[in-house]
C-alpha cells in the first residue's frame, strides 16, 4: 500500500540556518512526490513537485527537494530559512498518470523558527 | 489563477445538526474535487473523490450517508456533514483538479473548521 512517512514531528532552526525535511515513501510504481506548506488554519500551498526527468527540484520561496529513488525519500532543503517559514510541512504522493487523483500525505513536521 | 474557496472558514453547530460545507474553483472548471479530513496533529486524509454529474466515491471506511458529496456544477462540490457529532469536529479541506483528476495538479481550498458542541 501507498504511504509516506516523515519521522520528524517537530524541528526548530534558527533563521539563517539550513532546513532538510525529511520524508520517504512506499509506492509500487514511479511516484508523483509534492511537498506543500500549511500555514495555521490555512489550506494547503504547493511548494514543489516531481514527476520525472532532473532528481533535484526547484520550488517556490527557496525551496528545493531531491529524488532518491534507491532511498525512496524526497527531502525538502532550503539553505537559509526565513521567520515566514514557520508553518506545517506536508510530503505527499500521488498516482503517475491515470485517473487516481488523491494524495496520501505525511503527517507533517511542524517547523518552528527561532530568530 | 487556480483558486479554490471554502465557505464558510468556520462554524460551529449543536450536535444532530446538519451542516453544508461548499467548495468553489473559481477561475477554472474541474470535474473531479476531493474532500480530506484533518484530524489535529495528523495529516490529511483522503475521504471522497467528487465527480461532476456522477456519484462521488468514498474511500473505505467513510459513511457515506453521513458524509453527504454532491458535485452538481463543475465549479461547485458540496459536502455535508448529516446529524454532527463531536467527534466529527475536525477541519475540512477540499481541492480540485482543472485537469480532469490525476494528480499532476490540485489546488487546495483554505479549509473549514468545523465544531460540534
Amino acid at each position: 500500500a501507498q504511504s509516506v512517512t516523515q519521522p520528524d514531528i517537530h524541528i526548530t532552526v534558527s533563521e539563517g540556518a539550513s532546513l532538510e525535511l525529511r520524508c520517504n515513501y512506499s509506492y509500487g510504481a514511479t511516484p508523483y512526490l509534492f511537498w506543500y506548506v500549511q500555514s495555521p488554519g490555512q489550506g494547503l500551498q504547493l511548494l514543489l513537485k516531481y514527476f520525472s526527468g532532473d532528481t533535484l527540484v526547484q520550488g517556490i520561496k527557496g525551496f528545493e527537494a531531491e529524488f532518491k529513488r534507491s532511498q525512496s525519500s524526497f527531502n525538502l532543503r532550503k539553505p537559509s530559512v526565513h521567520w515566514s517559514d514557520a508553518a506545517e510541512y506536508f510530503c505527499a504522493v500521488g498516482a503517475s498518470g491515470g485517473s487516481q487523483g488523491n494524495l496520501i500525505f505525511g503527517k507533517g513536521t511542524k517547523l518552528s523558527v527561532k530568530p | 489563477g487556480a483558486v479554490v474557496s471554502q465557505h464558510p472558514s468556520r462554524v460551529i453547530c449543536k450536535s444532530g445538526t446538519s451542516v453544508k460545507i461548499e467548495c468553489r474553483s473559481l477561475d477554472f472548471q474541474a470535474t473531479t474535487m476531493f474532500w480530506y479530513r484533518q484530524f489535529p496533529k495528523k495529516s490529511l486524509m483522503l475521504m471522497a473523490t467528487s465527480n461532476e454529474g456522477s456519484k462521488a466515491t468514498y474511500e473505505q471506511g467513510v459513511e457515506k450517508d453521513k458524509f453527504l458529496i454532491n458535485h452538481a456544477s463543475l465549479t461547485l462540490s458540496t459536502l455535508t456533514v448529516t446529524s454532527a457529532h463531536p467527534e466529527d469536529s475536525s477541519f475540512y479541506i477540499c481541492s480540485a483538479d482543472p485537469f480532469g483528476g490525476s494528480a499532476d495538479t490540485q489546488y487546495f481550498g483554505p479549509g473549514t473548521r468545523l465544531t460540534v458542541l
